[in-house]
């Protein structure tokens, strides 16, 4: 079936970056873009952008561009997000989806960042 | 870009109540919406597509409508599991989330 496995919490501090992964089975990896959200705790969700790892082309809203980078390993299956200069306000859950509107939809078990001195 | 506006943003209600979620988009957006449940600590959980379309293994208590800039979401009779936040999600052009009506009980 199909999964989407993230990685574990991190405690990054201001100014550094920290990696998020995203690995997904059950199905062709190459063939379905992988979308990022974050989630701030008791708030809404925002979208981050995506990545198509058939080709690695990526989108990134306005807000994350300079804060984001996507990037998929087709070896692995998997997805990474690269968040860099973290401040306070980087401190959220993060969550990887696929077909997110669809019934396709299938999203991670989302990784907690805290940035904290 | 489209904006979605949930109403409202916080709901109370008693076990077996008929609950009614509300969600308008800024502009038309045909049926491409969709219905999210989230729990604390939980990822979303996809309820309903395409407006209408309850999702695998979803309870038929759930029910969607609405097409254009108009949709709601209806618990036809609550249950205590269906206490959480409800997101709609717009994927007509990009993706937009409403803000989220939380459910509580009574």
């Amino acid at each position: 079936q199909v999964q989407l496995q993230q990685s574990g919490a991190e405690l990054a501090k201001p100014g550094t970056s920290v990696k998020l992964s995203c690995k997904a089975s059950g199905y062709t990896f190459t063939s379905y873009y992988i979308y990022w959200v974050k989630q701030r705790p008791g708030q809404g969700l925002e979208w981050i952008g995506y990545i198509y790892p058939g080709n690695g082309g990526t989108y990134y809203s306005e807000k994350f561009k300079g804060k984001a980078t996507f990037t998929a390993d087709t070896s692995s299956s998997t997805a990474y997000m690269l968040l860099g200069s973290l401040t306070p306000e980087d401190s959220a859950y993060y969550f990887c989806a696929r077909l997110p509107g669809s019934r396709g939809a299938y999203w991670g078990q989302g990784t907690l960042v805290t940035v904290s001195s | 870009d489209i904006q979605m506006t949930q109403s409202p943003s916080f709901l109370s209600a008693s076990v077996g109540d008929r609950v009614t979620l509300s969600c308008k988009a800024s502009q038309n957006i045909n049926k491409y919406l969709a219905w999210y449940q989230q729990k604390l600590g939980e990822a979303p959980k996809l309820l309903i597509y395409n407006a209408n379309s309850l999702q695998t293994g979803i309870p038929s208590r759930f029910s969607g409508s609405g097409s254009g800039t108009d949709f709601t979401l209806t618990i036809s009779s609550l249950q205590p599991e269906d206490v959480a936040t409800y997101f709609c999600l717009q994927h007509n052009s990009w993706y937009t989330f409403g803000a989220g009506t939380k459910l509580e009980l009574k």
